[in-house]
């Protein structure tokens, strides 16, 4: 069984672009997990999408948004690119029945984004 | 408001010994906390759930964890190291999608 999936795998961007990731969860789960891994403040909560909606975003302002496409692929924008956006960016899925999670969310090897 | 804490930021161990990497975490009802492993250049792995089950869970390579609610923690153990299980560990909460700040540990042969 192929695992969760990430696009690109290294993407350099300079300041004031815009950075696309991308991600495919695990077959048969509905909901994807977006996390920031920057270098000393470990893995922070961006959002996280289940059956094509938004369910829950982190602490993180309105220029970090993405979206679930119908295949339960997901995708992760961030416009306007700043210096400590340069991270590596987590993607996890886990399989939910309603609203009870397995709560065995599985990772993506990430993207690492680096800002210049 | 912080969810786990995690006490030590680097660990160092003997391979043989005993590893001990603590936990607290803080919530007014009963949480679902993790520990997830990370290999150097590699994903995270889940090493093992509490979800108010049994607490003393026990996860994949050997590792367990025993949920203590008098102490609020979640302690992972494992009684002897392995080269193989230097790597940072991460404890955390589900309900949150809270990660703790991780803790390196280091085996020394």
């Amino acid at each position: 069984e192929a695992g969760v999936t990430q696009s690109p795998t290294h993407l350099i961007k300079t300041r004031g672009q815009q950075a696309t990731l991308r991600c495919s969860p695990i077959s048969g789960h509905t909901s994807v997990y977006w996390y920031q891994q920057a270098l000393g403040l470990g893995l922070q909560f961006l959002l996280w999408y289940d059956e094509g909606e938004e369910r829950n975003r982190g602490n993180f302002p309105p220029r970090f948004s993405g979206r679930q496409f119908p295949n339960y692929s997901s995708e992760l924008n961030v416009n306007a690119l700043e210096l400590e956006d340069s991270a590596l960016y987590l993607c996890a899925s886990d399989l939910r029945t309603g609203l009870m999670s397995s709560y065995e969310q599985y990772f993506g090897p990430g993207t690492r984004l680096t800002v210049t | 408001a912080q969810s786990v804490t995690q006490l030590d930021s680097h660990v160092s161990v003997s391979e043989g010994t005993p590893v001990l990497l603590r936990c607290n975490y803080s919530s007014s009802y009963s949480p679902s906390l993790f520990w997830y492993v990370q290999h150097p250049n590699k994903g995270l792995q889940l090493l093992l759930k509490y979800t108010s089950a049994a607490t003393l869970v026990k996860g994949i390579n050997g590792f367990e964890a025993e949920f203590k609610k008098s102490e609020t923690s979640f302690h992972l153990t494992k009684p002897s190291a392995h080269m193989s299980d230097a790597a940072e560990y991460f404890c955390g909460n589900f309900n949150k999608f809270y990660f703790g700040s991780g803790t390196k540990l280091n085996v020394k042969p």
